[in-house]
């Protein structure tokens, strides 16, 4: 059974600091998806991460893939208030277009 | 590009009676669809996967009786919750394109 598991879970920091996320899973895949959702909103794409090494950055976020490791990071670089919201990893099971979701990470900015 | 658009926005209804959720891609072709839930505070799970022209999967644990699926063209899934009870109150979303876009999301309270 396919599991995402991210951490940390909760994340409370300053703006102007850098932190990251971490999208663990339990078996091989090669679609690996992160989303943020703000408060009673639908799901916004942010980074699909189609292969080992993939590495993809928008603004103050860049998104990596280790397939080895099974693992995804996130990384925030001098957060902002605006990037609060909860921040989800997916994995795509067998390339089937099903999603698993991670527990999802809810960011505070503070100022 | 690459527009789910999902009606209603939300809904209350009765305990006992039936809701129907739409999802319609606007520019494209969609053979396939997913339906999530999330209920508040939580992840989100894969509900069904609606194909066009043919029965829907679902996932263990889901109800196909309870919720109706039905996929009538290629750019319209219906999700059909029928005989609602408070504990089907919860966020319903849809997704096309293998995760690369999500519809806007339905939020059922049933009373």
């Amino acid at each position: 059974e396919l599991k995402v598991e991210q951490n940390p879970l909760f994340l409370s920091m300053q703006e102007g600091k850098n932190y990251t996320i971490y999208c663990n899973y339990s078996t091989t895949s090669d679609r690996l998806y992160w989303y943020r959702q703000d408060p009673g909103k639908s799901l916004e794409s942010l980074f699909v991460l189609l292969s080992n090494g993939a590495v993809k950055q928008e603004g103050r976020l860049m998104a990596s893939l280790d397939t080895k490791a099974r693992l995804s990071t996130l990384h925030i670089t001098a957060a902002v208030h605006d990037l609060s919201a909860t921040y989800f990893c997916a994995v795509d099971m067998g390339n089937t277009g099903k999603l698993i979701f991670g527990q999802g990470t809810t960011l505070q900015v503070k100022p | 590009g690459a527009v789910v658009s999902q009606h209603p926005s939300w809904v209350i209804c009765k305990s006992g009676t039936s809701v129907k959720i739409e999802c319609r891609s606007l520019d494209f072709q969609a053979t396939t669809m997913f339906w999530y839930r999330q209920f508040p505070k939580q992840s989100l799970m894969l509900m069904a996967t609606s194909n066009e022209g043919s029965k829907a999967t679902y996932e263990q644990g889901v109800e196909k009786d309870k919720f109706l699926i039905n996929h009538a063209s290629l750019t319209l899934s219906t999700l059909t919750v029928t005989s609602a009870h408070p504990e089907d109150s919860s966020f319903y979303i849809c997704s096309a394109l293998y995760g690369y876009t999500f519809g806007s999301g339905t939020r059922l309270t049933v009373v």
